[in-house]
């Protein structure tokens, strides 16, 4: 079965500074793999996902997200945090069209200025 | 169009009673999944209907959670003699059911047993 595992339940970072959240995922084949945020008392929004081809993706609001097979990782990166990122994290893994996501416990990003 | 919108935002029921949570999707989305967000358990799949296929029950964790979806559209995911761990946020989600589908998520019903 597939999991995801997010190793950092909460990561602080200053305002300007580059953010990095780690994503390990466990699954046999090509995975889906997708990352979404969500801010207090909101729902779900997608930032970013991967399917296929490019191991680098681009996102909204400044962020990628770099698959590496090898490590079965896919970790989200922003070069400068905005207090405005300030939210919860979570990565998500799928097999294939038309199934169920998997989530990772979550990663809380809290930006101070 | 509109997003994915969910009824009601928020509910208090007591233990031993039936609540429905009502899901209404993006306008011509096909496939509709059920979540369940609750701090011990992070985000949990439930349940998910594509078009007039069998729905995925397999995330259900007992047999006091339903839902169906009618008419392709609306769903209604019930629990019956609601207990205190089933106090979560609930969240749906829908998509256009095709390849590489992305799932949008409706704000949830926080939904809190006495």
């Amino acid at each position: 079965a597939q999991s995801v595992t997010q190793p950092d339940i909460h990561i602080t970072v200053s305002e300007g500074a580059s953010l990095e959240l780690r994503c390990n995922y466990s699954y046999g084949a090509t995975p889906y793999l997708f990352w979404y945020v969500q801010s207090p008392g909101q729902g779900l929004q997608l930032l970013l996902k991967y399917f296929s081809g490019d191991t680098l993706v681009q996102g909204i609001k400044g962020f990628e997200a770099e698959f590496k097979r090898s490590q079965s990782s896919f970790n989200l990166r922003k070069p400068s945090v905005h207090w405005s990122d300030a939210a919860e994290y979570f990565c998500a893994v799928a097999r294939e069209y038309g199934n169920k996501l998997v989530f990772g416990a979550g990663t809380i990003l809290r930006v101070k200025s | 169009g509109a997003g994915v919108s969910q009824s009601p935002s928020n509910k208090v029921t007591e233990k031993g009673k039936d609540v429905e949570l009502r899901c209404d999707p993006i306008s011509g989305h096909t496939a509709l999944y059920w979540y369940r967000q609750s701090l011990g358990q992070g985000l949990e799949f439930l349940i998910y209907f594509q078009g007039n296929s069998a729905p995925d029950k397999s995330g259900l964790p007992s047999d006091r959670f339903s839902a169906e979806r009618t008419g392709g559209s609306v769903s209604t995911l019930t629990i019956q003699r609601t207990q205190q761990e089933d106090s979560a946020v609930y969240l749906c989600a829908s998509s256009t059911g095709s390849y590489q589908e992305t799932q949008y998520f409706g704000p949830g019903t926080r939904l809190l047993v006495l």
